[in-house]
């Protein structure tokens, strides 16, 4: 079974700083996606950023980047050059890829709260 | 595309009433998930669609909830009896069957039972 874990409930960082989300996963399946979605305080879900667990290179978009790395079963999201609007709920989610019974399944880890002070 | 709609909002309703809960994916995705968010257990995966067949239900916590995907542009979430500890927000999403590509979000249903 997918499991998600994300081991930090809260983090604070300051603005313009960079701050690291930390995430791990547990799969036995070789084909997977890694996802991170961001909830800000109105409640809508977010997708920011994704990495295949085929994909040689570290996925970027814009100022966040996912640190992958696949032997040690992390999925950390680095934000650079913190901004106040990044203040929100931080999720990392999973998704079976072929070779597991439930292909396409997309489960979320519990969730991290960024808090940036200005 | 207007996005995932979902309908309504916001419900409240009594105890031991029935809920429907809808959903519009976008047009032409595949996949269909509904989750259930709430402060205790965070985002729960209820159940998943692909092409309008449930996959996974195995989240679904009890018998008085139920799902149903009758054409690639509709599914709706039942609660019969709701119970005060239904209240969460339900969210709906949905992604294509092209790979491991993300999910689009609904703006979710704030369902409060008293």
């Amino acid at each position: 079974a997918q499991k998600i874990t994300q081991t930090q409930p809260g983090m604070f960082v300051q603005e313009k700083e960079a701050v690291t989300l930390d995430c791990t996963y547990d799969t036995s399946d070789p084909s997977y996606g890694l996802f991170w979605y961001k909830q800000p305080s109105s409640g809508e879900m977010i997708f920011l950023i994704y990495q295949g667990s085929y994909d040689q290179q570290n996925a970027t978009e814009g100022r966040y980047s996912l640190n992958f790395q696949k032997a040690r079963k992390s999925a950390n999201l680095v934000i650079s050059a913190s901004q106040l609007g990044d203040s929100a709920m931080y999720f990392c989610a999973m998704r079976e890829g072929f070779g597991g019974t439930s292909y396409g399944k997309l489960t979320f880890g519990q969730g991290t709260i960024l808090t940036v002070h200005p | 595309d207007a996005g995932v709609i979902q309908s309504p909002r916001h419900e409240v309703t009594e105890m031991g009433q029935e809920v429907t809960l809808r959903c519009k994916p976008i047009s032409g995705h595949d996949y269909l998930f509904w989750y259930r968010q709430t402060m205790m257990r965070g985002l729960e995966l209820l159940i998943y669609f692909n092409n309008n067949v449930p996959i996974d239900d195995s989240g679904m916590p009890e018998d008085r909830f139920s799902a149903k995907m009758p054409n690639a542009s509709f599914s709706t979430l039942k609660i019969q009896p709701s119970e005060p500890r239904d209240s969460a927000v339900y969210f709906c999403a949905s992604s294509l069957d092209r790979g491991l590509t993300e999910a689009f979000f609904g703006q979710g249903t704030r369902l409060t039972v008293v």
